[in-house]
């Protein structure tokens, strides 16, 4: 079964410091990656997306996350952490469209940011 | 446009009541899908509709049921709730994908419920 791990559960950082936040799924088939965030009290939103070409991904808010296919990783990425950065992050997979186009997701990574 | 709409947003039952969950869309996805989310497990799928009419399993549907009478509702059923399923409920629908696209999906706000 397709699977997607994310390393941290729990990350404190300090505003300013940079983040990083691991993402790791299983091989086969067509690689969609997504990073979703999920603000105190919040539904989803979606962060950045990754379905194919440049492996460096921008997405909103300063994130940007790298597909290293080599590695099976889609780690997400942020120079400089503000206060409101402080949410729930998931990556997830989608699956092709004969499995429904639904999405597997990671466990999730809390982060919280100190001012 | 709303987008995607869940109702209620919170509710308490007792063990062994039944409730439904409404989840509806304004923006004709075809595709609907039900998740619950519970701590440090991510978003897991309960099941999910590729058209009106047509349901399928997701990877936790047992205790669980669905239907789509309707494009634009999808709707999830407990039909005798278990602490069990004490979680929060997130909806989502996505336009059909054509080819080997694939589209984003929109979520909605939740629904929060608790089975004492």
């Amino acid at each position: 079964a397709q699977s997607v791990s994310q390393h941290n559960h729990h990350v404190i950082l300090s505003e300013a410091a940079s983040l990083e936040l691991g993402c790791n799924y299983s091989y086969g088939g067509t690689v969609n990656l997504f990073w979703y965030v999920q603000y105190p009290g919040q539904h989803l939103q979606l962060l950045l997306k990754y379905f194919s070409g440049d492996p460096l991904v921008k997405g909103i808010k300063g994130f940007e996350a790298e597909f290293i296919k080599s590695k099976f990783s889609f780690n997400l990425r942020k120079p400089s952490v503000q206060w409101s950065d402080t949410a729930e992050y998931f990556c997830a997979r989608g699956m092709k469209r004969i499995h429904g186009n639904k999405l597997v997701f990671g466990a999730g990574t809390i982060l919280r940011v100190k001012s | 446009n709303a987008g995607v709409t869940q109702t209620p947003k919170f509710r308490v039952l007792k063990t062994g009541q039944s409730m439904t969950l409404l989840c509806a869309q304004d923006m004709n996805h075809e595709y609907m899908y039900w998740y619950r989310q519970d701590p440090g497990m991510g978003l897991r799928l309960i099941h999910y509709s590729v058209g009106e009419g047509t349901t399928a399993k997701g990877e936790v549907p047992d205790g669980y049921n669905v239907s789509r009478l309707k494009k634009q509702n999808f709707l999830l059923g407990l039909e005798s709730a278990a602490p069990s399923q004490t979680s929060v409920y997130f909806c989502a629908s996505i336009r059909r994908p054509t080819g080997s696209s694939y589209n984003e999906q929109f979520f909605g706000p939740g629904t929060r419920l608790t089975v004492l």
